[in-house]
């Protein structure tokens, strides 16, 4: 059972780089996430997509977008990549709001 | 706004033994979810737990329960006969069960566990 697949597992970039974060997931979720990790700062809602078509903003969604592309897949998009933005992005699915949520694996981004 | 707090940065336990791992959190709601993730150093989050705040008894799942406090809006982590494998970052989340918010996990920030053989 794939899940939810991240791709990539790792990337550095050079600040004013742009670069598009896929997920995918094969559960026929409804509801898609993504978070970032920071030492220290546990998980923040960036953006999340209560259903096919719709996206919303989480905590911290500045200097980023997103796409529901379709129920499978959710992408988060860095226009400028910042360093500030050196993190660990997860996506993550759900039945819908009242499930649990399924994480991917995780990106490792670095902007130097 | 809803905030989850891990007081215990670090946490260490002899394997076999059993460690309580604690988190407190702060809503005005009534009805809402508590979860506790384990993450291991593969990064991936993993579902250890999980508690509805109307249901009054403790969740429990094999050698992980919670003691849940409504009242003091508490909610530690017990584990028992800890095993090496249990050794992760483990994080208490929230998550309101009604309204426009109730897609967001709030989380705390962590407690990293490690098991001494």
């Amino acid at each position: 059972n794939a899940g939810v697949t991240q791709t990539p597992k790792f990337q550095v970039l050079k600040t004013g780089q742009s670069m598009t974060l896929q997920c995918a997931q094969d559960m026929n979720h409804n509801s898609m996430y993504w978070y970032r990790q920071d030492p220290g700062m546990g998980l923040r809602l960036i953006y999340y997509s209560a259903s096919e078509g719709t996206t919303d903003k989480g905590e911290v969604p500045n200097g980023y977008n997103v796409s529901r592309l379709n129920k499978r897949e959710f992408s988060l998009r860095l226009e400028s990549a910042a360093p500030s933005q050196t993190s660990v992005y997860f996506c993550a699915s759900s039945e819908n709001q009242f499930a649990e949520a399924f994480f991917g694996q995780g990106t490792r981004l670095t902007v130097v | 706004a809803q905030t989850v707090t891990q007081s215990q940065p670090e946490m260490s336990v002899q394997e076999a033994e059993t460690v309580t791992l604690s988190c407190t959190y702060d809503t005005s709601e009534s009805d809402y979810y508590l979860f506790w993730y384990k993450q291991p150093p593969s990064r991936q989050m993993i579902l250890v737990i999980r508690q509805e705040a109307y249901k009054q008894q403790n969740a429990t799942e094999n050698r992980f329960s919670v003691n849940f406090q409504k009242a003091a809006k508490s909610f530690s982590l017990k584990i028992s006969d800890s095993q090496l494998g249990d050794a992760a970052m483990y994080f208490c989340a929230y998550r309101l069960n009604s309204g426009g918010s109730n897609y967001k996990l709030t989380f705390g920030k962590g407690t990293l566990l490690t098991v001494n053989p």
